[in-house]
């Protein structure tokens, strides 16, 4: 079966461009999750949902970051005037009960 | 704020048993111990949890104190395949909460 899918795989953008990041959970999953990981690190929550709804976003570093999943499927995370220190690799997750399955993760780069 | 202590690094021949220790000394009464594995450059992938109770799946075996303050993820029988980054995670309830992650153990399997 189809496992969480995420677009793009790579994204290199120019600082102060805006960025979508695309996240596919697996069908039928509820909890859907946004994780940030530095190279060398463990990855870092920044928000998640059940269905629709937007649970916790206490991860999210600024106001620069915002994220949504409107019908409770596709999750898109959003990175406005994006900077440097916003490169890194964003993961997402869905869960139905307990254990969570992870995305291939979005490398983002920003010269 | 990681809830729990691995060592940083650990090291086992190929074939023999992988013990990897875990301390969650402040862990509280509904809170559950959760392990993952990081290979490569890959998205995080679930291993096992558990409560109170030993447990037991196809891919390790986790044992938890009677006191609950540490546990110990065994991989019985460790490949090459097994070389990865082992992080021993303390969450809340058994619903959808966020997962935090430490640094991990980075678990190296010697020919």
């Amino acid at each position: 079966g189809a496992g969480v899918s995420q677009s793009p795989r790579y994204k290199v953008t120019k600082r102060g461009q805006d960025v979508a990041l695309r996240c596919d959970p697996i069908s039928g999953h509820v909890s859907l999750y946004w994780y940030r990981q530095a190279l060398g690190q463990g990855p870092e929550f920044l928000t998640y949902f059940n269905y629709e709804a937007q649970q916790d976003k206490s991860g999210l570093p600024n106001d620069r970051f915002s994220a949504e999943r409107p019908e409770g499927s596709i999750s898109t995370l959003t990175i406005q005037r994006t900077e440097q220190r916003d490169s890194a690799m964003y993961r997402c997750a869905s869960s139905s009960l307990g254990e969570q399955y992870f995305g291939p993760g979005t490398r983002l780069t920003v010269t | 704020d990681a809830k729990t202590t691995q060592p940083p690094s650990m090291d086992c021949a190929e074939g023999r048993a992988a013990n990897l220790p875990c301390n969650h000394s402040t862990i509280s009464g509904n809170e559950y111990v959760y392990w993952y594995r990081q290979i490569h450059s890959q998205g995080p992938q679930y291993i096992i949890h558990g409560l109170k109770n030993n447990e037991t799946n196809e891919m390790a075996s986790l044992i938890i104190t009677e006191d609950r303050k540490s546990s110990t993820l065994i991989l019985p029988h460790a490949t090459l395949r097994d070389t990865a980054v082992y992080y021993c995670i303390v969450r809340d309830n058994y619903g959808n909460e966020k997962l935090t992650f430490g640094t991990g153990t980075r678990l190296t399997i010697i020919p």
